[in-house]
């Protein structure tokens, strides 16, 4: 069966510090992968996407960028944090014309 | 470039009483949809999903929705709702094709009272 693996489910940041968030998927192969930020009323917010090794989409121009180094990894960073970076963040995966899978969140928090 | 609507952003019910969830979606072609349903600080859970057939769905813990096209409309219902259902639900609509995104809405917080 496939899993999702998000780490680390809290992280207490100051700003200007650099940030790396990673996430793992098994037992599938070349999934999209994506990074959504979820903020109090505002649902989830799709900050990138991707289909394949190296193939990154930005959906929202910000302090943030991915990478996805391999098939099943993929990694938020940043190099300098914001408070307004703050927020809840969720990694998905989903095969073509199928439903999303969602990792268990990271908590932010930037001080 | 597609996008959902729910307009409820809190609903309180009481506890065996029924719920409607309102999801209005915004897509060219024919959707995928789905209800994810999200306890506090975890990660979100799929309750049900659309792809096509049939257009009343049947999901998880008693939860169903009926897809709507003449609507744009994806309503989430319960009959008697349980405690244990408070939580926030969100709909999303699934692009088909190239790019593949999942776009949420802004969530219901549901709250059930005794």
């Amino acid at each position: 069966s496939q899993t999702i693996h998000q780490w680390p489910a809290t992280l207490v940041q100051p700003v200007g510090s650099p940030l790396s968030l990673e996430c793992t998927v098994e037992g599938t192969s070349n999934p999209n992968l994506y990074w959504y930020r979820q903020a109090a009323g505002r649902g989830l917010q799709l900050l990138f996407y991707s289909v394949g090794i190296g193939q990154i989409s930005s959906e929202v121009p910000q302090n943030l960028s991915a990478s996805r180094p391999q098939d099943r990894q993929f990694i938020l960073s940043s190099k300098k944090l914001l408070l307004s970076d703050s927020g809840f963040y969720l990694c998905a995966w989903r095969q073509e014309n199928t439903e999303a899978f969602f990792g268990q969140g990271t908590r932010l928090t930037v001080v | 470039a597609q996008s959902v609507t729910q307009p409820d952003i809190h609903i309180t019910v009481s506890e065996g009483a029924s719920l409607e969830l309102r999801c209005n979606y915004s897509y060219g072609a024919t959707p995928y949809l789905f209800w994810y349903v999200q306890s506090p600080g975890q990660g979100l859970q799929l309750l049900l999903k659309y792809f096509s057939g049939d257009t009343l769905v049947q999901g998880i813990k008693g939860f169903e929705a009926e897809f709507k096209r003449s609507q744009s409309s994806f309503n989430l219902r319960k009959p008697s709702v349980h405690w244990s259902d408070a939580a926030e639900y969100f709909c999303a609509v699934g692009t088909t094709g190239g790019y593949q995104k999942v776009t949420f809405g802004t969530g219901t917080k549901l709250q059930v009272i005794p």
